[in-house]
């Protein structure tokens, strides 16, 4: 298994422009969720979605879409980059357990290497 | 709203003293608590969890760490620490009726020397 996958692994854009983070899993996961980590700041939530066609708001939704067509990919947009989402992206999944409204199954997650964004 | 709090910066250690790295939480019900670890330029590592059950709990390269209720922490712990623990190290809290929103702590960067 190739765990959590995520593209690029850098990436450098201008104020305004638009992309897309990929990140793939192919550990059959339900669960899967967008952080972004900044200095002495940890990781915040950006999204998450817990299965194929659901997602939901995090801590910092602000200026990023996602969607959840498939169980294996979770894409994040972002819409009109700004210097203040320069950050590191992490993507990563878990398993569900319990039932879809539960959540009560305590799983880890799994990370994936990460993104390395920056808005000029 | 769950939080974390880790309150140092960075904890130094020699090789071969023990180590802990402090947590503390906050969240409305009964917590699920995490330790994660980072090495520079990768991604985060499950170390160990705590669900239920046993206070102490054991995880990976030999640390462990004790879940204290009515301290609302979880402090991470290792007997005897290696230059090879040199990382980031971050604690993580999941209210159980929150599927899978993580929050996770500012981190906290240990430093092993010889």
């Amino acid at each position: 298994n190739a765990g959590v996958t995520q593209t690029p692994k850098f990436q450098v854009l201008k104020t305004g422009q638009s992309m897309t983070l990929q990140c793939a899993q192919d550990m059959n996961h339900e669960y899967m969720s967008w952080y972004r980590q900044d200095p002495g700041m940890g990781l915040r939530l950006i999204h998450y979605s817990v299965g194929a066609g659901i997602t939901d708001q995090g801590e910092v939704p602000n200026g990023y879409n996602v969607s959840r067509s498939t169980t294996e990919d979770f894409p994040l947009r972002l819409l009109s980059a700004a210097p203040s989402q320069t950050s590191v992206y992490f993507c990563a999944s878990s398993p569900r357990t319990g039932g879809l409204a539960g959540g009560r199954d305590g799983n880890e997650q799994f990370f994936g290497p990460g993104t390395r964004l920056t808005v000029l | 709203a769950q939080s974390v709090a880790q309150p140092e910066d960075q904890v130094n250690v020699a090789e071969g003293n023990p180590l802990t790295v402090k947590c503390t939480y906050s969240v409305s019900g009964n917590p699920y608590l995490f330790w994660y670890v980072q090495y520079p330029n990768r991604g985060l590592q499950f170390l160990l969890k705590y669900i239920t059950g046993d206070n102490l709990v054991k995880g990976s390269y030999g640390f462990e760490a004790e879940f204290n209720k009515s301290q609302t922490s979880f402090h991470l712990k290792k007997p005897s620490a290696l230059v090879s623990d040199s990382a980031l190290y971050f604690c993580a809290v999941r209210d159980p009726g929150t599927a899978s929103k993580l929050t996770f702590g500012t981190g906290t960067r240990l430093q092993v020397t010889l």
